[in-house]
């Protein structure tokens, strides 16, 4: 079957633009993660849905990064006023409640 | 707090010797323990978890993992590596506040022909 998607594969982006990524879970998943990997910081939790429970937030690094999942569906992980800093590899996972997540393919975000 | 510790940036191997990955794990209760891989310009590919019961954990593409509470490790093994094995190799823990995975910080797997 069809795993978890993301969209752009790709994006680059000017400092101060405004960037939204987006992710499509595997259908009938209820879990849903967003995780960051950089050169310094490792893989990162960010944020994590789960059906319609209000969604932990705890791993954003500031009020620039925000997430919503419409539907119990997609979600889009948008980051306002991009810094060079926000240069990364976004990873959506999803999950049935088997405890594993599986990952989809990333989106690499480049600031200039 | 949960964290896991990959102590490897890099591990070589010549192709058709068995491998090891090394990985221990801090936890606060019953582990709930992944082995994920990466390859190039990809995403994670689940391996295996160990969740409960046999300490021994058999996964795909022919990885095993061995839990052993008493050195609170989760080594990830293969009997016969492929030149095809050589990738970033990830073990994860889950949170059990958050449910998040926390992550090692990845060793690379080098398979030499």
């Amino acid at each position: 079957g069809a795993g978890v998607s993301q969209s752009p594969s790709n994006k680059v982006t000017e400092k101060g633009k405004d960037v939204e990524l987006r992710c499509d879970p595997i259908s009938g998943h209820t879990a849903l993660y967003w995780y960051r990997q950089s050169l310094g910081q490792g893989l990162e939790f960010l944020i994590y849905f789960q059906g319609n429970s209000a969604p932990d937030k705890s791993g954003l690094p500031s009020d620039r990064f925000s997430a919503e999942r419409t539907g119990g569906s997609v979600s889009t992980l948008t980051i306002q006023r991009t810094q060079q800093e926000d240069s990364a590899v976004y990873l959506c996972a999803s999950s049935s409640g088997d405890d594993t997540q599986y990952f989809g393919p990333g989106t690499r975000l480049t600031v200039l | 707090a949960q964290s896991v510790a990959q102590p490897e940036d890099q591990v070589n191997v010549a192709e058709g010797n068995p491998l090891t990955v090394k990985c221990t794990y801090s936890v606060s209760g019953n582990p709930y323990l992944f082995w994920y891989v990466q390859y190039p310009n990809r995403g994670l590919q689940f391996l295996l978890k160990y969740i409960t019961g046999d300490n021994l954990v058999k996964g795909s593409y022919g990885f095993e993992a061995e839990f052993n509470k008493s050195q609170t490790s989760f080594h990830l093994k293969k009997p016969s590596a492929l030149v095809s094995d050589s990738a970033l190799y990830f073990c994860a823990v889950r949170d059990w506040d958050t449910d998040k995975l926390i992550f090692g910080t990845g060793t690379r797997l080098q398979v030499f022909p």
